[in-house]
């Protein structure tokens, strides 16, 4: 099974723009964004590389280059303070990133 | 929209076995498939396994083979989760989500992601 590496924690201040990264994976599919604020279920952010489902703002982002991928969250506002899991198809089943925590300073 | 609605929290002994459901309404059930996702306590989340509406086809996630069982009953629209020989380890949020996949053919091709979650069931495997 492939693995997806995110980095543990990510931080910035209300008005920035922050990019959170997503590495490995197998460079030909699909890689989607997940938001979970403590205690509540996950909801889809990105799906198929940098598309938003209706209601998402315009202020999250994603793109994707190979084996990597980016969530980007411009105007950056302190309800935006959350955990972010990408996730892609592996060999035989969906992977998770392990999650970054995202800190509004 | 929408909607899942699971099953209430659960204890359990080791060796037990749990089982979950998540009812949904709100969508048509049938063109959709149910995944089912678990997070332990302070860790990510967890891919568990995959299974369409009519729950003839499902796809287990590595690690539960043998262990984990995910059926439907399309005349009450509900999707179940019933995880056997229990472990401390097992101790985890399970969720349920709407999948836009409904065949195995699907995946990744035409995969869109899992766009409406259930709320979650605590589960704790303790002796």
């Amino acid at each position: 099974q492939s693995v997806l590496t995110q980095p543990p924690s990510a931080s910035g201040t209300p008005g920035q723009r922050i990019t959170i990264s997503c590495s490995g994976g197998s460079g030909s599919n699909h890689v989607y964004w997940y938001q979970q604020f403590p205690g509540t279920a996950p909801r889809l952010l990105i799906y198929r590389n940098n598309r938003r489902p209706s209601g998402v703002p315009e202020r999250f982002s994603g793109s994707r280059s190979g084996t990597s991928a980016s969530l980007a969250i411009s105007g950056l506002r302190s309800e935006d303070e959350a955990h972010y899991y990408c996730a892609a198809w592996g060999d035989s089943g969906v992977i998770f990133g392990g999650g970054t925590t995202l800190i509004v300073l | 929209q929408g909607q899942l609605v699971q099953s209430g929290a659960e204890v359990k002994k080791p060796g037990a076995s749990v089982k979950v459901s998540c009812k949904a309404s709100g969508y048509m059930f049938n063109s959709y498939g149910v995944t089912w996702v678990r997070q332990a306590p302070g860790q990510g989340l967890e891919w568990m396994g995959w299974i369409s509406a009519d729950g003839g086809d499902t796809i287990y996630g590595q690690g539960f083979q043998g262990r984990l069982s995910m059926t439907t009953d399309t005349s009450t629209t509900t999707a179940y989760m019933e995880l056997g020989s229990l472990r401390s380890d097992d101790t985890a949020v399970y969720f349920c989500a709407r999948d836009s996949c409904h065949t195995p053919s699907c995946f990744p091709t035409y995969y869109f992601g899992m766009d409406v979650w259930g709320q979650g069931t605590a589960v704790t495997v303790s002796s």
